[in-house]
């Protein structure tokens, strides 16, 4: 299973542009990358799923070069309510993967 | 569509004791993954089952065992327990595992004291 390392934390404003990176050197072929966000006591919901170039969905958008061995996690515009823990996974879809979490990243956003 | 619903929502257990921890899939979702979160250490992976059968296990000991059943609902138990079991649990299903969409659950928050 693919190791990731993302930043700890990171600060932010309000209605400002964030992004988060994702490194994974280690990326095998049919590997996916995967974003989740977690709010504290909560679990983790789901983002956004990509393989390469760009995915965008209504939240938030993925950047994957074509090396894939890095990823970038985009959240346009954030409040408040974007503060949270956010990880990126590395791995393929369907059985047979322990998914690793890793520390994740504490975005906090400010007024 | 009602969500991945774990139970209960708190406990408050001694050392020694055993527990064991419920969780109701989304209908329809074969897999089920359960998590161990502490501060310290993060989410970390406890075990994942499909159709009735463990597939992947992580780096935890014995105490910690699951099972599911043949309507998906899954239960997760540990015996013996140690203060630094005092963690939330969390479960998550899917249709398949894997890497493909997680739900989870809003977690069992365990006390040992």
């Amino acid at each position: 299973l693919a190791k990731t390392t993302q930043p700890i934390s990171m600060d932010s404003y309000e209605g400002q542009e964030v992004n988060i990176t994702c490194s994974h050197n280690n990326i095998a072929t049919n590997d996916y990358i995967t974003w989740y966000q977690q709010f504290p006591s909560q679990g983790p919901r789901f983002i956004i799923q990509g393989y390469k170039t760009k995915v965008t969905n209504e939240v938030a958008s993925l950047f994957i070069p074509a090396d894939r061995k890095s990823s970038t996690l985009s959240l346009p515009r954030v409040s408040l309510s974007d503060t949270a823990v956010y990880y990126c996974l590395v791995g393929f879809t369907g059985g047979g993967n322990k998914l690793t979490f890793g520390t994740g990243t504490q975005l906090k956003v400010e007024l | 569509k009602a969500g991945v619903t774990q139970t209960p929502r708190y406990l408050i257990k001694t050392r020694g004791q055993q527990v064991t921890l419920s969780c109701s899939p989304i209908s329809g979702h074969r897999s089920v993954s359960w998590y161990q979160q502490t501060p310290g250490q993060g989410l970390q992976f406890l075990f994942e089952y499909f159709s009735e059968t463990q597939r992947n296990k992580g780096n935890f000991p014995g105490r910690f065992s699951g099972r599911q059943f043949s309507n998906s609902r899954s239960e997760m138990n540990v015996s013996t327990l140690e203060l630094g079991d005092s963690a939330l649990y969390l479960c998550a299903s899917s249709l398949a595992g894997g890497l493909e969409k997680l739900f989870f659950g809003s977690g069992t928050q365990l006390s040992v004291l």
